[in-house]
């Protein structure tokens, strides 16, 4: 059974700081994986998808990289600003080998981040 | 604007009380599934759909049912709520499967006393 697993479960940082999460999860054998930005009151809004054939995305400040065969993802953050304290979250989805294999999504608990001004 | 709903957003119930949840999208999406999350357990399937009339059971599909009559629709119904469904639920949608990028809606915070 996959298992995803997220470290720290919370982070506070200064304003400015680089900061990096990181995911893991233990089977390699996984079709993409999603990191997911939580805030309170409000669902989950979908940050990255990296496909189990690349390395890594960018979308802005925001930088995602899957090392599929160790079974890791980190989530880089530049220059954090407070706007982007949120609980984020990374979940992997398995390859569609049957016909409902590919429909579900196993998360990990997520890191909490703080930045503070 | 694209979007996953929900209601209620907010629902204090009793044991026992028969409850449904609707969720509704704008995307013309053909999969859509439910989660609940809980401190400690994190984000956990229930039910998903692939397409109208083809649903099946997550992780913890115990004492929720589902029915997918509209492609939009996908309501989240409690026949014999208990105070271990208390819990904060979540509709997904997506073009197919999970293999593709998860549209959540707001989330529906439920209370079973």
């Amino acid at each position: 059974k996959q298992e995803v697993t997220q470290i720290p479960a919370a982070l506070s940082v200064p304003e400015g700081e680089n900061l990096v999460l990181n995911c893991s999860f233990t089977d390699s054998a996984i079709y993409n994986l999603q990191w997911f930005r939580q805030d309170p009151g409000k669902g989950l809004t979908s940050l990255l998808l990296i496909q189990s054939s690349q390395r890594e995305q960018t979308s802005g400040r925001l930088n995602a990289s899957l090392d599929k065969s160790s079974g890791r993802s980190t989530l880089y953050i530049a220059a954090s600003q407070p706007g982007d304290s949120a609980t984020y979250l990374c979940a992997v989805t398995p390859p569609p080998i049957i016909k409902t294999s590919g429909s579900r999504l196993t998360f990990g608990e997520g890191t909490q981040l703080t930045v503070n001004p | 604007e694209a979007q996953v709903t929900q209601n209620p957003r907010y629902l204090i119930t009793v044991t026992g009380k028969k409850l449904t949840v609707t969720c509704s999208q704008n995307m013309n999406h053909e999969y859509m599934s439910w989660y609940r999350q809980d401190p400690g357990l994190g984000l956990r399937q229930i039910y998903y759909s692939m397409n109208v009339e083809v649903t099946d059971k997550g992780d913890v599909p115990e004492g929720y049912k589902v029915s997918r009559k509209e492609k939009r629709n996908f309501p989240l119904i409690l026949e014999s709520p208990s105070p271990n469904q208390t819990s904060l639920y979540f509709c997904a949608s997506s073009w197919t499967g999970a293999l593709y990028e998860q549209y959540f809606g707001p989330g529906t915070r439920l209370t079973v006393t």
